[in-house]
C-alpha cells in the first residue's frame, strides 16, 4: 500500500527539541522529493520545508530556518524533521508529503496523517 | 495574511456549482501552476486539481481548475453533501523561495 505515516509528535516545552519521523511504503521513496507541511488545529496549511530526491537540496519557510532540519534515509525509506529551539507558535499537526513535479511545478500527491506537536509549559 | 486569497466559504445546494477563487500575484500564480487541494473534517489533504486544471486518477470529472493570470479557479459541479470540506490552492512563490497555501475555503451544501 502507497502510504505515509508519521511519528514523534507529543507534548515538548518551549526551547526544547523534537524529531519528527515519516516512514513511506508502496513507492520508490529516493525517486521523490518530500516536504513537511504544519497546520494549527482549525486552521490552514503552511509549508514548512521540502528536501530534493538525494537529500542534497532544502528549503525552509522563514520562520523555523535555524532551528528547524529536515533530512532524510532513502535507505531505510524514511525522512525527518529536526526540530530545536521549539515555541508555542510551532504547535501543529505537522503532515509528510510526497511531491511530484519539476522546477518549481510541483505538487503534494501523497500526504500522510500527520502527528500532532504542542509546544507548552 | 495569505499571500493566496480565497475566499473564506462558498455554499450552495445540492446538485448545483460552486466556484472558489485563488488570487495570486506575479511572483507566484502568473508564472507557476497551481494545485488544490480538499481536506474533509478531520483527515489528511488529498490533492484535487495539479498543473493547474489536470485531474488525479480517481478524482470525478465534477472538479475543474482554470488559471490565468494571477488568478486561479476550482469548480465544482453537481455539489454533494460529500463535498462539504476546506479546500486551499497551493503554488510555488518565486519571491519568497517557499510553497504558498491560500487559507482556504469552507464549503457547504445546504
Amino acid at each position: 500500500e502507497v502510504q505515509l505515516v508519521e511519528s514523534g509528535g507529543g507534548l515538548v516545552q518551549p526551547g526544547k527539541s523534537l524529531r519528527l519521523s515519516c516512514a513511506a511504503s508502496g513507492f520508490t521513496f529516493d525517486d521523490y522529493a518530500m516536504h513537511w507541511v504544519r497546520q494549527v488545529p482549525g486552521k490552514g496549511l503552511e509549508w514548512v520545508s521540502g528536501i530534493s530526491w538525494n537529500g542534497y537540496t532544502t528549503a525552509y519557510v522563514d520562520s523555523v530556518k535555524g532551528r528547524f532540519t529536515i533530512s532524510r534515509d532513502n535507505a531505510k525509506n524514511s525522512l525527518f524533521l529536526q526540530m530545536n529551539s521549539l515555541r508555542p507558535g510551532d504547535s501543529a499537526f505537522y503532515y509528510c508529503a510526497k511531491t511530484v513535479g519539476t522546477g518549481q511545478d510541483w505538487y503534494f500527491d501523497l500526504w500522510g496523517r500527520g502527528t500532532l506537536v504542542t509546544v507548552s509549559s | 495574511q495569505s499571500v493566496l486569497t480565497q475566499p473564506p466559504s462558498v455554499s450552495a445546494t445540492p446538485g448545483q456549482r460552486v466556484t472558489i477563487s485563488c488570487s495570486g500575484s506575479s511572483s507566484n500564480i502568473e508564472i507557476n501552476y497551481v494545485s488544490w487541494y480538499r481536506q474533509l473534517p478531520g483527515t489528511a489533504p488529498k490533492l484535487l486539481i495539479y498543473d493547474s486544471n489536470k485531474r488525479p486518477s480517481g478524482i470525478p470529472d465534477r472538479f475543474s481548475g482554470s488559471q490565468s493570470g494571477t488568478s486561479a479557479t476550482l469548480g465544482i459541479t453537481g455539489l454533494q453533501t460529500g463535498d462539504e470540506a476546506d479546500y486551499y490552492c497551493g503554488t510555488w512563490d518565486n519571491s519568497l523561495s517557499a510553497y504558498v497555501f491560500g487559507a482556504g475555503t469552507k464549503v457547504t451544501v445546504l
